[in-house]
């Protein structure tokens, strides 16, 4: 059993840019979760995808968006990056029938 | 109310102390409340986790304690380790936001040898 998996690791962008994050759930998980970690914070949550569908969201501006695939993987997009997205960005899967969450190892992002 | 108020938010102990991690939260519907640890530049990963229907949960050298009329959840370290040092974070999910989990501000413990 393989669990969530994050890519890339590491990004530098500039302000303005845009960028996409992955996440492979675990197996046999059907719902992702997205948080955004600011350095010396708790994960804020960003929001949740369930049968490719977003299923609850936070207090994040519409530049945030995503998508999840039939093989229940999924993508974080961030458009018209500012400096404060500067944070480590974390997936959970889970399946929505408990509530428990496994994260990833995050994508720590950068914005110049 | 959403929040989860954690306790302190730093913690030195020396090996084989017992560091206690304190938290409080305000809406009676969250009913599963676990505990994370988290490595400098990791994700965090489960460590143990609790319902209200019990007072006590232990795994290994790990315990939560429960007290539902408070309100409040702690985390025990029973002879801690230089290895356990890390960052700990207790959570509650709401589930009016798709299962969010609401994280408390996180204790950084550190473990002298």
């Amino acid at each position: 059993e393989t669990g969530v998996t994050q890519s890339p690791t590491h990004l530098i962008k500039t302000r303005g840019q845009q960028v996409t994050l992955r996440c492979s759930s675990q197996s046999g998980h059907n719902t992702v979760s997205w948080y955004q970690q600011a350095l010396g914070q708790g994960p804020q949550f960003i929001f949740q995808y369930y049968r490719e569908e977003e299923n609850g969201r936070g207090n994040f501006p519409p530049r945030f968006s995503g998508l999840q695939f039939p093989n229940y993987s999924s993508e974080l997009n961030v458009n018209a990056l500012e400096l404060d997205d500067s944070a480590l960005y974390l997936c959970a899967s889970s399946s929505l029938a408990e509530e428990t969450q496994y994260f990833g190892p995050g994508t720590r992002l950068l914005v110049l | 109310q959403q929040q989860v108020k954690q306790s302190p938010q730093s913690l030195i102990v020396q090996k084989g102390g017992i560091p206690i991690i304190n938290c409080a939260y305000e809406n009676t519907a969250f009913d599963y409340f676990p505990w994370y640890q988290q490595f400098p530049g990791k994700g965090p990963a489960l460590l143990i986790a609790i319902r209200p229907d019990v007072s006590e949960k232990k795994e290994g050298r790990f315990t939560i304690s429960f007290n539902k009329s408070a309100k409040q959840f702690s985390l025990h370290i029973m002879d801690s380790q230089p290895g356990d040092s890390a960052t700990y974070f207790c959570a509650a999910p709401s589930y009016n936001q798709g299962g969010k989990l609401i994280f408390g501000q996180g204790t950084e413990l550190s473990v002298k040898p």
